[in-house]
């Protein structure tokens, strides 16, 4: 166990839905990334927040979009999504603004959310 | 645009053979590499992470090399077991504020005992 819990562990839904993945950082971190993982596209940064903020975007569709709670969990919310969708959604947290290694910089990620889009 | 990439999709190797690993990178302001292994059903985990002042570091079982003249690192692992078998990932990033790491394709390593 990381630390880092996900969920729903597998989602299955339909095209146009709406869906919202869960993520609760490692106790004491403050930063949570959010990752996408499909076959042809590799790890891709969607986005990050830091202590409740917005910190950096990355390739993130305007149908998607996030945010963390003053408790530091964070939602990915998904909309109208699209086949293309499906993938793995994974979450990652840091205690500080992370450069992805080791100690309070790297990253611990979670098991991830499987999203099959149908 | 600046990319990250792997050479080999697939790697099959024999248990207790050494395991050679590599990536390419692209962004020349990159000083700071890291390696992740995923394996199934779980998500990345740190491995062992290199700067670029250094052209080798060494952890257990696990060597990663960097040749900035070609902008290429690899991650070896020595005596690879049936445990080592899971996708290998590189990730590029730059030390200093928050940049956020360019991940690589992964590379799939297959032990066959």
């Amino acid at each position: 166990d990381s630390g880092v819990t996900q969920t729903p562990k597998h989602l299955i839904t339909a095209t146009g839905q709406r869906v919202t993945l869960r993520c609760s950082p490692r106790s004491g971190d403050l930063s949570v990334y959010w990752y996408q993982q499909s076959l042809d596209q590799g790890l891709q940064f969607l986005i990050q927040y830091y202590n409740g903020e917005e910190r950096a975007k990355g390739n993130i569709l305007e149908r998607f979009s996030a945010q963390q709670f003053p408790d530091l969990h964070s939602e990915l919310n998904l909309s109208s999504l699209e086949l293309g969708d499906s993938a793995l959604y994974f979450c990652a947290s840091s205690l500080r603004p992370g450069q992805g290694g080791a100690g309070n910089y790297g990253y611990t990620f979670g098991s991830g959310t499987r999203l099959t889009v149908v | 645009g600046e990319s990250v990439g792997l050479h080999l999709p697939t790697l099959s190797v024999q248990e207790g053979d050494n395991s050679i690993i590599n990536c390419a990178y692209s962004n020349s302001a990159s000083d700071y590499f890291i390696w992740y292994k995923q394996e199934s059903g779980k998500g990345p985990q740190f491995i062992i992470d290199i700067r670029s002042n250094m052209d080798k570091r060494q952890g257990q079982r696990v060597t990663v090399l960097l040749n900035k003249t070609v902008k290429h690192l690899s991650l070896q692992i020595a005596a690879t077991q049936p445990g080592d078998s899971a996708v290998y990932f590189c990730a590029e990033n730059r030390s200093g504020g928050s940049y956020i790491p360019t991940f690589g394709r992964g590379t799939s390593l297959i032990v066959h005992p």
